[in-house]
Protein backbone atom coordinates (compact mmCIF):
# COMPACT_ATOMS: atom_id res chain seq x y z
CA UNK A 1 0.00 0.00 0.00
CA UNK A 2 0.91 3.54 0.04
CA UNK A 3 2.55 3.95 -3.52
CA UNK A 4 3.21 6.91 -5.43
CA UNK A 5 3.86 6.37 -9.59
CA UNK A 6 5.64 9.06 -10.67
CA UNK A 7 6.35 9.70 -14.66
CA UNK A 8 8.13 10.34 -16.51
CA UNK A 9 11.09 8.10 -15.43
CA UNK A 10 13.14 10.33 -17.67
CA UNK A 11 13.22 13.06 -19.87
CA UNK A 12 15.52 14.85 -22.33
CA UNK A 13 14.11 18.72 -23.64
CA UNK A 14 15.48 21.49 -25.10
CA UNK A 15 16.88 24.56 -23.46
CA UNK A 16 13.89 26.97 -23.21
CA UNK A 17 10.68 24.58 -23.26
CA UNK A 18 8.58 23.74 -20.62
CA UNK A 19 8.47 19.68 -18.50
CA UNK A 20 5.86 18.79 -16.53
CA UNK A 21 6.27 15.97 -14.17
CA UNK A 22 3.51 14.11 -12.90
CA UNK A 23 3.19 11.86 -9.53
CA UNK A 24 0.26 9.94 -8.39
CA UNK A 25 -0.85 8.18 -5.42
CA UNK A 26 -2.38 4.84 -6.57
CA UNK A 27 -3.88 3.36 -3.32
CA UNK A 28 -4.61 6.46 -1.01
CA UNK A 29 -5.31 9.85 -0.75
CA UNK A 30 -2.92 12.22 -0.81
CA UNK A 31 -3.53 15.52 1.04
CA UNK A 32 0.24 16.81 0.99
CA UNK A 33 3.15 16.08 -1.34
CA UNK A 34 6.51 17.15 -1.54
CA UNK A 35 9.05 18.09 -3.90
CA UNK A 36 12.77 17.05 -3.96
CA UNK A 37 15.78 17.68 -5.88
CA UNK A 38 18.90 15.50 -5.79
CA UNK A 39 21.84 16.87 -7.43
CA UNK A 40 24.41 13.40 -8.46
CA UNK A 41 26.21 12.05 -5.63
CA UNK A 42 24.07 14.58 -2.90
CA UNK A 43 21.11 14.74 -0.71
CA UNK A 44 17.33 15.25 -1.47
CA UNK A 45 16.90 18.98 -1.29
CA UNK A 46 13.50 19.80 -0.56
CA UNK A 47 12.03 22.69 -3.23
CA UNK A 48 7.90 22.92 -1.91
CA UNK A 49 5.60 21.49 -0.20
CA UNK A 50 2.01 21.21 -2.27
CA UNK A 51 -1.23 21.07 -0.05
CA UNK A 52 -4.01 19.64 -2.37
CA UNK A 53 -6.27 22.59 -2.72
CA UNK A 54 -4.16 25.47 -2.22
CA UNK A 55 -0.66 27.13 -3.31
CA UNK A 56 2.43 25.29 -2.92
CA UNK A 57 5.23 26.63 -0.03
CA UNK A 58 8.72 27.20 -1.48
CA UNK A 59 11.60 26.73 0.51
CA UNK A 60 13.76 29.43 0.46
CA UNK A 61 15.35 30.42 -2.79
CA UNK A 62 13.31 28.16 -4.88
CA UNK A 63 11.97 30.04 -7.87
CA UNK A 64 7.82 29.99 -7.60
CA UNK A 65 7.43 30.90 -11.55
CA UNK A 66 10.08 28.33 -12.23
CA UNK A 67 8.84 25.51 -10.50
CA UNK A 68 5.17 25.78 -10.95
CA UNK A 69 3.13 23.20 -8.47
CA UNK A 70 -0.22 21.85 -8.75
CA UNK A 71 -1.87 19.82 -6.33
CA UNK A 72 -5.82 19.89 -7.61
CA UNK A 73 -6.37 16.57 -6.62
CA UNK A 74 -6.46 14.31 -3.53
CA UNK A 75 -4.27 11.72 -6.28
CA UNK A 76 -2.06 13.72 -8.28
CA UNK A 77 0.52 16.83 -8.11
CA UNK A 78 2.44 17.73 -10.90
CA UNK A 79 5.44 19.63 -11.17
CA UNK A 80 6.19 21.82 -14.40
CA UNK A 81 9.67 22.79 -15.08
CA UNK A 82 9.17 26.16 -16.80
CA UNK A 83 11.85 27.31 -19.61
CA UNK A 84 14.26 24.73 -18.31
CA UNK A 85 17.73 25.61 -18.74
CA UNK A 86 20.63 22.97 -18.39
CA UNK A 87 21.49 23.90 -14.67
CA UNK A 88 17.63 22.86 -14.06
CA UNK A 89 18.54 19.30 -15.16
CA UNK A 90 18.28 17.27 -11.99
CA UNK A 91 17.15 14.40 -10.37
CA UNK A 92 13.21 15.43 -9.02
CA UNK A 93 11.53 13.10 -6.10
CA UNK A 94 7.82 13.35 -5.44
CA UNK A 95 6.85 12.11 -1.96
CA UNK A 96 3.23 12.12 0.00
CA UNK A 97 2.28 11.60 3.39
CA UNK A 98 0.10 8.88 4.05
CA UNK A 99 -2.08 7.95 7.25
CA UNK A 100 -1.62 11.97 8.71
CA UNK A 101 -2.20 11.61 12.47
CA UNK A 102 -1.34 8.14 12.61
CA UNK A 103 1.97 5.79 12.24
CA UNK A 104 1.82 5.76 9.26
CA UNK A 105 5.42 7.80 6.81
CA UNK A 106 5.82 8.97 3.91
CA UNK A 107 6.43 7.29 0.42
CA UNK A 108 8.31 8.51 -2.47
CA UNK A 109 7.99 8.12 -6.03
CA UNK A 110 10.81 6.67 -7.97
CA UNK A 111 11.96 9.85 -9.47
CA UNK A 112 12.29 11.62 -12.82
CA UNK A 113 16.04 12.07 -14.58
CA UNK A 114 15.75 15.86 -16.18
CA UNK A 115 18.35 16.38 -19.02
CA UNK A 116 18.35 19.99 -20.97
CA UNK A 117 20.26 20.02 -23.79
CA UNK B 1 15.06 23.74 12.81
CA UNK B 2 15.80 19.95 12.43
CA UNK B 3 19.10 19.17 11.31
CA UNK B 4 20.83 15.19 10.01
CA UNK B 5 24.56 14.27 10.40
CA UNK B 6 25.58 11.34 8.73
CA UNK B 7 29.24 11.72 9.29
CA UNK B 8 30.45 8.93 6.76
CA UNK B 9 30.34 9.74 3.05
CA UNK B 10 31.69 5.96 1.93
CA UNK B 11 32.03 2.88 3.55
CA UNK B 12 33.04 -0.57 2.66
CA UNK B 13 32.15 -3.86 4.05
CA UNK B 14 32.98 -7.61 3.40
CA UNK B 15 29.87 -9.54 2.37
CA UNK B 16 28.94 -11.66 5.37
CA UNK B 17 30.02 -8.80 7.59
CA UNK B 18 28.38 -6.79 10.42
CA UNK B 19 27.35 -3.25 9.34
CA UNK B 20 26.58 0.27 11.04
CA UNK B 21 25.62 3.55 9.65
CA UNK B 22 25.40 6.76 11.46
CA UNK B 23 22.70 8.78 11.69
CA UNK B 24 22.94 12.42 14.30
CA UNK B 25 19.59 14.46 14.20
CA UNK B 26 19.41 17.65 15.82
CA UNK B 27 15.95 18.33 17.09
CA UNK B 28 13.85 20.08 20.45
CA UNK B 29 11.21 17.84 20.65
CA UNK B 30 10.58 13.71 20.13
CA UNK B 31 11.26 13.46 16.71
CA UNK B 32 10.33 11.16 13.60
CA UNK B 33 13.26 9.41 12.22
CA UNK B 34 13.48 7.57 8.97
CA UNK B 35 16.05 5.55 7.07
CA UNK B 36 15.62 5.01 3.37
CA UNK B 37 17.82 3.72 0.91
CA UNK B 38 18.57 4.83 -2.83
CA UNK B 39 19.50 2.63 -5.49
CA UNK B 40 21.28 4.24 -8.57
CA UNK B 41 18.63 6.29 -10.62
CA UNK B 42 15.89 4.91 -8.33
CA UNK B 43 13.51 6.82 -5.63
CA UNK B 44 13.76 6.21 -2.01
CA UNK B 45 12.77 2.82 -0.03
CA UNK B 46 11.75 2.97 3.41
CA UNK B 47 14.02 0.70 5.40
CA UNK B 48 12.28 1.13 8.71
CA UNK B 49 11.06 4.56 11.32
CA UNK B 50 10.38 5.30 14.17
CA UNK B 51 7.75 7.19 16.09
CA UNK B 52 7.29 6.27 19.37
CA UNK B 53 7.83 3.60 21.41
CA UNK B 54 10.56 0.51 21.54
CA UNK B 55 13.65 2.35 20.78
CA UNK B 56 15.11 -0.73 18.76
CA UNK B 57 13.11 -0.30 15.17
CA UNK B 58 12.92 -3.63 13.19
CA UNK B 59 12.97 -2.90 9.54
CA UNK B 60 12.94 -4.72 6.15
CA UNK B 61 16.14 -6.80 4.51
CA UNK B 62 17.16 -7.62 8.02
CA UNK B 63 18.00 -3.86 8.80
CA UNK B 64 16.86 -2.52 12.31
CA UNK B 65 17.99 0.70 13.69
CA UNK B 66 18.21 2.21 17.53
CA UNK B 67 16.93 5.41 18.76
CA UNK B 68 19.15 6.65 21.59
CA UNK B 69 17.64 10.34 23.06
CA UNK B 70 20.29 10.66 25.14
CA UNK B 71 23.23 10.69 22.09
CA UNK B 72 20.54 11.80 19.37
CA UNK B 73 21.19 8.97 17.72
CA UNK B 74 19.37 6.75 15.22
CA UNK B 75 22.42 4.23 13.65
CA UNK B 76 21.50 1.52 11.04
CA UNK B 77 22.47 -1.64 11.71
CA UNK B 78 22.44 -4.96 9.88
CA UNK B 79 24.03 -8.14 11.35
CA UNK B 80 25.60 -9.93 7.82
CA UNK B 81 25.78 -7.80 4.46
CA UNK B 82 24.86 -8.70 0.91
CA UNK B 83 25.90 -7.55 -2.29
CA UNK B 84 22.31 -6.41 -3.07
CA UNK B 85 22.72 -3.88 -0.05
CA UNK B 86 25.17 -1.79 -1.67
CA UNK B 87 23.21 1.32 -2.52
CA UNK B 88 22.98 4.96 -0.72
CA UNK B 89 21.48 5.06 2.61
CA UNK B 90 19.73 8.45 3.92
CA UNK B 91 18.91 9.44 7.14
CA UNK B 92 15.52 11.30 7.53
CA UNK B 93 14.28 13.44 10.50
CA UNK B 94 10.58 14.73 10.28
CA UNK B 95 8.60 17.23 12.68
CA UNK B 96 5.31 16.46 13.39
CA UNK B 97 4.35 14.67 9.40
CA UNK B 98 5.51 18.32 7.97
CA UNK B 99 8.82 18.12 5.59
CA UNK B 100 11.58 15.41 5.96
CA UNK B 101 14.99 16.65 6.38
CA UNK B 102 17.43 14.27 4.95
CA UNK B 103 21.12 13.98 5.57
CA UNK B 104 24.09 14.10 3.02
CA UNK B 105 23.81 9.86 2.56
CA UNK B 106 26.35 7.10 3.18
CA UNK B 107 27.49 5.09 0.01
CA UNK B 108 27.69 1.97 0.97
CA UNK B 109 29.95 -0.52 -1.15
CA UNK B 110 30.06 -4.02 -0.25
CA UNK B 111 32.89 -6.07 -1.02
CA UNK B 112 33.54 -9.92 -2.02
Amino acid sequence: GAVVSQHPSRVICKSGTSVKIECRSLDFQATTMFWYRQFPKQSLMLMATSNEGSKATYEQGVEKDKFLINHASLTLSTLTVTSAHPEDSSFYICSARFDPGGAGGYTFGSGTRLTVV
Amino acid sequence: AQSVTQPDIHITVSEGASLELRCNYSYGATPYLFWYVQSPGQGLQLLLKYFSGDTLVQGIKGFEAEFKRSQSSFNLRKPSVHWSDAAEYFCAVGAGFQKLVFGTGTRLLVSP
